[in-house]
């Protein structure tokens, strides 16, 4: 069946240093791609997604690729800050999917 | 507009009994989803509706879950003779149409089973 494994955390890092946190599916189709992000005491919310292969979604200065060739969707920011810390969640549904298949979560820090 | 919402937040029960969570989704969003999240884990998909269509129920973990929503409005998830490994936080999302679509949460019900 289809999953998503992400790298475990928690990551640490220190303010405008480079975020690399790793995704990987497996899916027989051909679904969406989601970031999700929960911020301290709040809900889930979406951060970035991307419907196809070798679409880049974007925001907040998050960035990640759909590789369909190496079935992964790593979430990258060049230069994070304080108010990053959350935890992140990768994501994939739609394709014939009617369900959406979460990661387990990777819980990011960053400190000054 | 108005989001997600849940009831209630916070829910301590008994081993044995009965509990009931509510979700009322955004209005228009034809499509409802729950899942539970334990300590420091992932989520979990329990059940999925969309629009009038019969529910994909292939995430609930047992007989003692089940869920209901009348049309595309208020969802309850009731679960039965609860464990103390139902202690987790049920997340309700709904979304406009498809699994494609972003998903909107709630702030989910924190429940606790002694």
């Amino acid at each position: 069946g289809d999953s998503v494994t992400q790298m475990e955390g928690p990551v640490t890092l220190s303010e405008e240093a480079f975020l690399t946190i790793n995704c990987t599916y497996t899916a027989t189709g051909y679904p969406s791609l989601f970031w999700y992000v929960q911020y301290p005491g709040e809900g889930l919310q979406l951060l970035l997604k991307a419907t196809k292969a070798d679409d880049k979604g974007s925001n907040k200065g998050f960035e990640a690729t759909y590789r369909k060739e190496t079935t992964s969707f790593h979430l990258e920011k060049g230069s994070v800050q304080v108010s990053d810390s959350a935890v992140y969640f990768c994501a994939l549904g739609g394709g014939g999917y009617q369900k959406v298949t979460f990661g387990t979560g990777t819980k990011l820090q960053v400190i000054p | 507009g108005a989001g997600v919402s849940q009831s209630p937040s916070n829910k301590v029960t008994e081993k044995g009994k009965d509990v009931e969570l509510r979700c009322d989704p955004i209005s228009g969003h034809t499509a409802l989803y729950w899942y539970r999240q334990r300590l420091g884990q992932g989520l979990e998909f329990l059940i999925y509706f969309q629009g009038n269509s019969a529910p994909d129920k292939s995430g609930l973990p047992s007989d003692r879950f089940s869920a209901e929503r009348t049309g595309e409005s208020v969802s309850t998830l009731t679960i039965q003779r609860t464990q103390q490994e139902d202690s987790a936080v049920y997340l309700c999302a709904s979304s406009y149409g498809l699994a494609v679509n972003e998903q909107f949460f709630g702030p989910g019900t924190r429940l606790t089973v002694l």
